[in-house]
Formats: structure tokens, C-alpha cells, sequence
């Protein structure tokens, strides 16, 4: 089985300082992990997404993530906060061992960002 | 190219009817899903579908049908409402990349469903 744990489920942040999203996986074999973020009352856009390429992954909006295989992690950041970065954010995951099943998803993390 | 289509965007119901929301989707996916969303507990998923004239269960599946005729329509059933469903559902679909892991899902916009 697999399993997706965001670590907090809000984050504040002020606008212009870095924005750090933790998300641990479990997974038997080599996963596939997205991002999604969702505005409030809207559908989710996928961010970014690893899938056994590139380890350090880049994404829309100035959004990155790093796949670290020994941590079990696959945390999103950003540099420098907008307040259009306000929203919800999930980590997700796929794996073989999923069989025929859909994708696996972590609880979320509600970011707010502070003028 | 439309995507992940979902109808109604909302619909209010009283506990004990039954209504169907419509799924599309124009990209050939074999893959598609229903999940409810609730707050605190991200998507969960209910019904999905690996394909033409084959579905299986997911997390919460109770309460719930589901049928695939068509690689492009997945219509969820409520069978008889209850409050304990109202949330926002959404359809989505996605492929296989070419070392079996499923790819990125595509979302419809959702739908929002209050059962009184």
C-alpha cells in the first residue's frame, strides 16, 4: 500500500519571503509524486511532477520540488511568496504497487500569505 | 480540446432522491476516477474505472454506482441521498506512461452537492 503525509496543514508565510510545503511518501516501489494546488472554489492545476527523471523538479509559478529517495520526501518550495500563491496545496502520489488504483492523496496544506 | 467535463456545478438535493453527475472527457484516457473532497481530509476516492466495461471500488465507495460504456463518459449514481454526502466531487482522468506508473490526473472543475 501506499501512503501521502503533508506535514502541516497550514502554512503562513509573508509576501516576498520562502515558502517551504513538506510531504513524505510511502511507497513499495519507484512512485510517480505530483503537486497540485487548488484556488478557493475552483478545480486543481497540476504544479509539477517527478517521474524518475530529474530529481530536483521545476514547476509553474516559480514552484520546485525535490524527490529524495533515502527521506522518503518530496517537499515543494519557492523562493519568494506573491499573495496569488494563496491557496491549497496536495501531494500525491502513484505507484506500481497501486495495481489498477487511482492516485493517493495527502490531506493538504493551506497556505496564507501575509502582506 | 475541452478536457474533463462535469455536470451539474451544483445541485441540491433532499435526503432519499437519487441523481446521476455526468463525467466526459476528449482525451482518450483509459483511466478515470470519482473522489469526494471534504475539509481537512484532501481527495477521497470512490469509484474508478481502468477502462471500458470495467470498474472497481475505492476508499468510500458506499452509496455510491458507477458504470463505463464509453472511454469517454464515467457517470457517478447517488442512489438514495444522504447529508453525510454532501461535498464538492470531482471527475478525473489520466494514462499510463510507457513503464506502467500512471501519469498526472486531469480535473474537471467539480461539483458541489448539498443533500438536505
Amino acid at each position: 500500500a501506499q501512503s501521502v503525509t503533508q506535514l502541516d496543514s497550514h502554512v503562513s508565510v509573508s509576501e516576498g519571503t520562502p515558502v517551504l510545503l513538506r510531504c513524505n511518501y510511502s511507497s513499495s516501489y519507484s512512485p510517480s509524486l505530483f503537486w497540485y494546488v487548488q484556488h478557493p472554489n475552483k478545480g486543481l492545476q497540476l504544479l509539477l511532477k517527478y517521474t524518475s527523471a530529474a530529481t530536483l523538479v521545476k514547476g509553474i509559478n516559480g514552484f520546485e520540488a525535490e524527490f529524495k529517495k533515502s527521506e522518503t520526501s518530496f517537499h515543494l518550495t519557492k523562493p519568494s511568496a506573491h499573495m496569488s500563491d494563496a491557496a491549497e496545496y496536495f501531494c500525491v502520489v502513484s505507484g506500481q504497487d497501486t495495481g489498477r488504483r487511482a492516485l493517493t492523496f495527502g490531506s493538504g496544506t493551506r497556505l496564507q500569505v501575509q502582506p | 480540446n475541452a478536457g474533463v467535463t462535469q455536470t451539474p456545478k451544483f445541485q441540491v438535493l433532499k435526503t432519499g432522491q437519487s441523481m446521476t453527475l455526468q463525467c466526459a472527457q476528449d482525451m482518450n484516457h483509459e483511466y478515470m476516477s470519482w473522489y469526494r473532497q471534504d475539509p481537512g481530509m484532501g481527495l477521497r476516492l470512490i469509484h474508478y474505472s481502468v477502462g471500458a466495461g470495467i470498474t472497481d471500488q475505492g476508499e468510500v465507495p458506499n452509496g455510491y454506482n458507477v458504470s463505463r460504456s464509453t472511454t469517454e463518459d464515467f457517470p457517478l449514481r447517488l442512489l438514495s441521498a444522504a447529508p453525510s454526502q454532501t461535498s464538492v466531487y470531482f471527475c478525473a482522468s489520466s494514462y499510463s506512461s510507457g513503464q506502467g506508473a500512471r501519469t498526472e490526473a486531469f480535473f474537471g472543475q467539480g461539483t458541489r452537492l448539498t443533500v438536505v
